[in-house]
């Protein structure tokens, strides 16, 4: 299954199956990108970052893909699990330090 | 692993009134980050501090106050509360400024009625 992110803010999936979650930013000057996942009463959880000289990053079952170009981010989680379904955010910082969070998508893993 | 501590959990406070929130990040970690993320909403950054400093300020309004301790850990004053301050507010620490990931509490619950 697949988002656009800020424009459709639930993503439904089966369980096994690989879900994208994608993410516009704003900020051409933004270098350093986050992706978290919240879950329901929790703080957001670190999942995965990515640098602005990399387009590509894999971690475990998730990977995270940049496009500098058209300002665009995207999470896949592969052979997504009922332990995977919360809000994901993306997140950009521009060396300000501060993290600035896109509208969140919420994930939900049908078994 | 010790993570970053949020005190309290939940506060109830009426209208014009204040609270404190306090924010104890991970050991040796000395920057810490305020948030506030209101129903529905994405977190919205406040305010970030690094070595005690101010190191940068986002959407805080001017009844709200913070500072950083000689032990790193973060105190949000908040007076004259409005009901539309009622949210979570989270605290986030990290190792240093700029690109370092950021770590965050289980946030503090404020609801004002």
């Amino acid at each position: 299954g697949e988002s656009v992110g800020l424009h459709l803010p639930t993503l439904s999936v089966q369980e096994g199956d690989n879900s994208i979650i994608n993410c516009a930013y704003s900020n051409s000057a933004s270098d350093y990108f986050i992706w978290y996942k919240q879950e329901s009463g929790k703080g957001p959880q670190f999942i995965i970052d990515i640098r602005s000289n990399m387009d590509k990053r894999q971690g475990q079952r998730v990977t995270v893909l940049l496009n500098k170009t058209v300002k665009h981010l995207s999470l896949q989680i592969a052979a997504t699990q009922p332990g995977d379904s919360a809000v994901y955010f993306c997140a950009e910082n521009d060396n300000n330090n501060d993290m600035r969070f896109g509208a969140g998508t919420r994930l939900t893993v049908k078994p | 692993a010790a993570g970053v501590i949020q005190s309290p959990r939940h506060l109830i406070k009426e209208k014009r009134e204040t609270a404190t929130l306090k924010c104890y990040p991970i050991p040796r970690h000395d920057t810490v980050y305020w948030y506030q993320q209101g129903p529905g909403q994405d977190p919205q950054f406040l305010i970030s501090f690094y070595e005690k400093m101010q190191s940068d300020k986002g959407s805080i309004p001017d009844r709200f106050s913070a500072q950083q301790f000689s032990d790193y850990h973060s105190e949000l004053n908040m007076s004259s509360l409005e009901l539309g301050d009622s949210a979570l507010y989270f605290c986030a620490s990290s190792l240093g400024l700029g690109s370092y990931e950021q770590y965050f509490g289980p946030g503090t619950r404020l609801t004002v009625t």
